[in-house]
């Protein structure tokens, strides 16, 4: 079983949509969550960290239930801007800090 | 923009050919971290490096090894290119511990 793990998608939604996205991960040890967003053929970039008590950014709002191990981005109002690949990012601290990155969730919005 | 460089952009060897990638960290981070990202894939963690030393490695082989510069700059070698080892190699920078971590735009590299 992979350490993180997420639905490849692709997700295709109209604009206006709101569509989530859920990853989990397998080490209950986990410190640190994060969503990042990567374009296609470009670096990954920083979207929003990830807390237990939720936390959102304009259209965004991230969700951690340590539970049952996963977390959850959540996007109102999808603009065709939107659309990339968004990455889940779960901190590993066996012996040493490590980002473990789910293979990501492909979003496109259609016009 | 993140202020984290690399070079070269993009690179082209033959199989069993060595190669090193250079990455340049963001001001005020002492921590560097190398990724591998095949086509349709999440970056996968090479190792990472902090104040000059090895500071924790995933599943690669010793094939793939790093330097850390007093300055905090990093290169990536990798010897013995193998066909599989084509990929986009990123480094990200970051202050020590479980922080955010800022990803320079990667070197595209092809092995022939």
């Amino acid at each position: 079983r992979k350490e993180v793990e997420q639905d490849p998608g692709p997700f295709n939604v109209p604009e206006g949509a709101t569509v989530a996205f859920n990853c989990t991960y397998s080490n209950s040890a986990s410190q640190s969550f994060f969503w990042y967003r990567q374009d296609c053929r470009k670096e990954p970039k920083l979207l929003m960290s990830v807390y237990s008590s939720g936390n959102e950014d304009g259209r965004f709002t991230a969700q951690l239930n340590r539970a049952s191990q996963y977390i959850s981005l959540l996007i109102r109002d999808s603009k065709l801007s939107d659309s990339a690949t968004y990455l889940c990012v779960v901190i590993s601290t066996s012996g040493t800090y490590k980002y473990i990155f789910g293979t990501g969730t492909r979003l496109k919005v259609l016009a | 923009e993140t202020g984290v460089t690399q070079s070269p952009t993009h690179l082209i060897k033959t199989r069993g050919q060595q190669v090193t990638l250079r990455c340049s960290s963001q001001s005020g981070h002492n921590t560097v971290s190398w990724y591998q990202q095949a086509l349709g894939q999440g970056p996968q963690f090479i190792f990472q490096y902090y104040r000059e030393e090895e500071n924790g490695r995933g599943n690669f082989p010793p094939r793939f090894s790093g330097l850390q510069f007093p300055n905090y700059s990093s290169e990536l070698n990798v010897n013995a290119l193998e066909l599989d080892d084509s990929a986009l190699y990123l480094c990200a920078s970051s202050s020590p511990g479980p922080e955010t971590q800022y990803f320079g735009p990667g070197t595209r590299l092809l092995v022939l």
